[in-house]
């Protein structure tokens, strides 16, 4: 299995709503990623998890809460999300730690998170 | 903090030629990596190719090469006989190891490439 799979594939939510994002490797990996992606920009980097822990928070708000349940599963929970928070949300994984070559991410499809 | 700039915003050229996209890096670290990432209309962002800095060599996957030069820091993608299926946008990425082990990488803003029929 050489995937990064996310759900769901799309999500519609209110502001005043709670839901959460899926991502699921299983190649291994033991770094895990969070980025936001705006449209006809950039991925932003929000949040790494390094063997489960986390390892990087790029000033995310923190109606943004990430979670890590074990080493192939990676949850991003939503609470009182604001409408410019409308935006793709991707997951990658990659090989992590020191000493070890990278090899870039494996990047899932993503979620295309509206909120309304 | 490392940056990586893609001056190209738009490129269109049509099938079969070949078209180059480049990138330029700011970086004071002497050991790193570049990617160069394909992210069609599905979304997806796919690993095209990727370059050790302390390898000379340019690497090479089938139709993509590159064209590293570390001492000007810039890491031009070449696709050779272009194809539809290579409509995206490509962006352009650096990555070195955090203290924390994590690998972050940093991208640029990114080319949008159409190939014409």
């Amino acid at each position: 299995d050489t995937e990064v799979t996310q759900t769901p594939k799309h999500l519609v939510m209110g502001m005043t709503n709670k839901k959460s994002l899926k991502c699921e490797q299983h190649m291994g990996h033991r770094a895990m990623y969070w980025y936001k992606q705006k449209a006809k920009k950039p991925p932003e980097l929000m949040f790494v998890y390094s063997y489960e822990k986390l390892s990087i928070n790029e000033s995310v708000p923190s109606r943004f809460s990430p979670e890590c349940p074990n080493s192939s599963l990676l949850n991003l929970h939503l609470h009182a999300l604001q409408p410019e928070d409308s935006a793709l949300y991707l997951c990658a994984s990659s090989q992590g730690p020191i000493g070890t070559a990278p090899y870039g991410y494996t990047f899932g499809s993503g979620t295309r998170l509206t909120v309304v | 903090a490392q940056t990586v700039t893609q001056s190209q915003p738009e490129m269109s050229v049509q099938e079969a030629e070949t078209v180059t996209l480049s990138c330029t890096y700011d970086t004071s670290e002497n050991n790193y990596y570049l990617f160069w990432y394909k992210q069609p209309p599905s979304r997806q962002m796919i690993l095209v190719i990727r370059q050790e800095a302390y390898k000379q060599q340019n690497a090479t996957e089938n139709r993509f090469s590159v064209n590293f030069q570390k001492a000007a820091k810039s890491f031009s993608l070449k696709i050779s006989d272009s194809q539809l299926g290579d409509t995206a946008m490509y962006f352009c990425a650096f990555m070195k190891s955090t203290i924390q082990g994590a690998q972050k990488l940093v991208f640029g803003q990114g080319t949008r490439l159409t190939i014409n029929p």
